[in-house]
């Protein structure tokens, strides 16, 4: 069965400082792979997707996420935090070709000055 | 504007009074579901849709109906609420083509009391 797990419920890092969100998903065929952000009050946005291809994946706002099949992971990196940045973030995983994308618990990241 | 619409954005309503979300979006896509979020549980889809005329189930579709008349809009009707539906809810759509990114609605808070 598809599955995604964000081990970190909070993720705290200082602006300016790299900030990692961590994904690691379980699929039975090759997956594809999604990032959405949900700031207060809002519906959850597209920040960036894997299907194929560079492992590297960059994607609004200045953020990526690097795919590695080997550990199974999807982690959202950014280079520089932002306190804008801080939000609820979203893993998700989708079978190929099922149109059913499963979503993770999501984490919270707060960017402090 | 693409843009996914929801109403209403909040309700509180009593056990077993029947009510219904709107969701219409004006992207011309195929593809529509319905989720909730629960902390820590992250999203669970609801029912989504194919086409019109063409729906199945998700994740929790129990104490839930859909209906998909119309390309545009998708429905989801709570024919009996009950404080376990209380919930925020949430409309997404996408094309069906390729892999797209869902499209999500500013959501809809439901307090059964």
């Amino acid at each position: 069965a598809q599955s995604v797990a964000q081990p970190e419920d909070q993720v705290n890092v200082a602006e300016g400082n790299p900030l990692t969100v961590k994904c690691t998903y379980s699929v039975s065929g090759n997956p594809y792979l999604f990032w959405y952000v949900q700031y207060p009050n809002r519906g959850l946005q597209f920040l960036l997707k894997y299907i194929t291809g560079d492992n590297l994946v960059k994607g609004s706002y200045g953020f990526e996420a690097e795919f590695n099949k080997s550990q199974t992971s999807f982690h959202l990196k950014k280079p520089s935090a932002l306190v804008s940045d801080s939000a609820l973030y979203f893993c998700a995983v989708e079978d190929g070709g099922y149109n059913k994308l499963i979503f993770g618990a999501g984490t919270r990241l707060a960017v402090h000055p | 504007e693409a843009q996914v619409t929801q109403n209403p954005r909040y309700l509180i309503t009593v056990t077993g009074k029947k009510l219904t979300v709107t969701c219409s979006q004006n992207m011309n896509h195929e593809y529509m579901s319905w989720y909730r979020q629960d902390p820590g549980l992250g999203l669970r889809q609801i029912y989504y849709s194919m086409n019109v005329e063409v729906t199945d189930k998700g994740d929790v579709p129990e104490g839930y109906k859909v209906s998909r008349k119309e390309k545009r809009n998708f429905p989801l009707i709570l024919e009996s609420p009950s404080p376990n539906q209380t919930s925020l809810y949430f409309c997404a759509s996408r094309n069906l083509e390729g892999t797209g990114e869902l499209f999500f609605g500013e959501g809809s808070r439901l307090t059964v009391l």
